[in-house]
């Protein structure tokens, strides 16, 4: 079953907006992981915030993290035609080396 | 650079057509896995590796197997495809320290998309 569970599904911006998603989960995590993918691709690790962060920022990136409401956010801010893809947050939570993902945001930014 | 990469990027196979999808990598990692993930879906893992120690997921059909001769390959077998088959395989890495370690970080292939017809 899944761990994450992402909202909103899709997200459609212009350029130069700022653009929000959120992961909730629900068991306790070791950390968190956003990772993008671009249609037809494999997935590109953006980020991981462990469960003692807050926040975290890279680049263009901000991601915060609510260990008592068992949420996440990821921030894209001035958003590209490029940032165009799928986000999906992915969480370990102890055991056998693995990530569960979430159903993933798809985020489209038009020019 | 260092990476994971994936043969073939598409796979068309017959319905019971036996296919094996093969991935390697160079960044010398421990940890390989290998994801279904369908249309719009999230990746689900299928089974991994933790070195030699194969992991499978409890809920993947016995018509998916992999092997892992080395370091480098990991290949995933297909005994029987059937048409709900028919999705993206991706392959990852990650290096663990420990069995059941913290998994950090990540690093896919691009996908074989695989059709059955």
């Amino acid at each position: 079953s899944q761990q994450g569970e992402e909202d909103p599904q899709a997200l459609s911006i212009q350029e130069g907006e700022n653009a929000t998603m959120n992961c909730s989960y629900k068991t306790s995590i070791n950390n968190l992981q956003w990772y993008r993918q671009n249609s037809g691709r494999g997935l590109v690790h953006l980020i991981l915030i462990r469960s003692n962060e807050r926040e975290k920022h890279s680049g263009r990136l901000r991601v915060t993290l609510d260990t008592s409401k068992k949420s996440s956010s990821l921030l894209i801010t001035a958003s590209r035609a490029a940032d165009t893809a799928s986000y999906f947050c992915a969480t370990y939570s102890g055991g056998y080396n693995k990530l569960i993902f979430g159903a993933g945001t798809r985020l489209a930014v038009h020019p | 650079d260092a990476m994971v990469i994936q043969n073939p990027r598409y796979q068309v196979t017959q319905f019971g057509k036996p296919v094996t999808l093969s991935c390697s990598q160079t960044l010398n990692h421990n940890v390989m896995y290998w994801y279904q993930q369908k249309s719009s879906q999230a990746p689900k893992l299928l089974f991994h590796y933790y070195d030699k120690d194969f992991n499978n997921e409890a809920d993947t059909p016995d018509n998916f197997q992999s092997r892992r001769p080395n370091t480098s390959f990991c290949f995933l077998d297909i005994r029987s495809p059937g048409l709900g088959d028919a999705a993206m395989y991706l392959c990852a890495t990650s290096r663990v320290q420990g069995a059941g370690g913290p998994s950090d970080t990540q690093y896919f292939g691009p996908g074989t998309r695989l059709t059955v017809l």
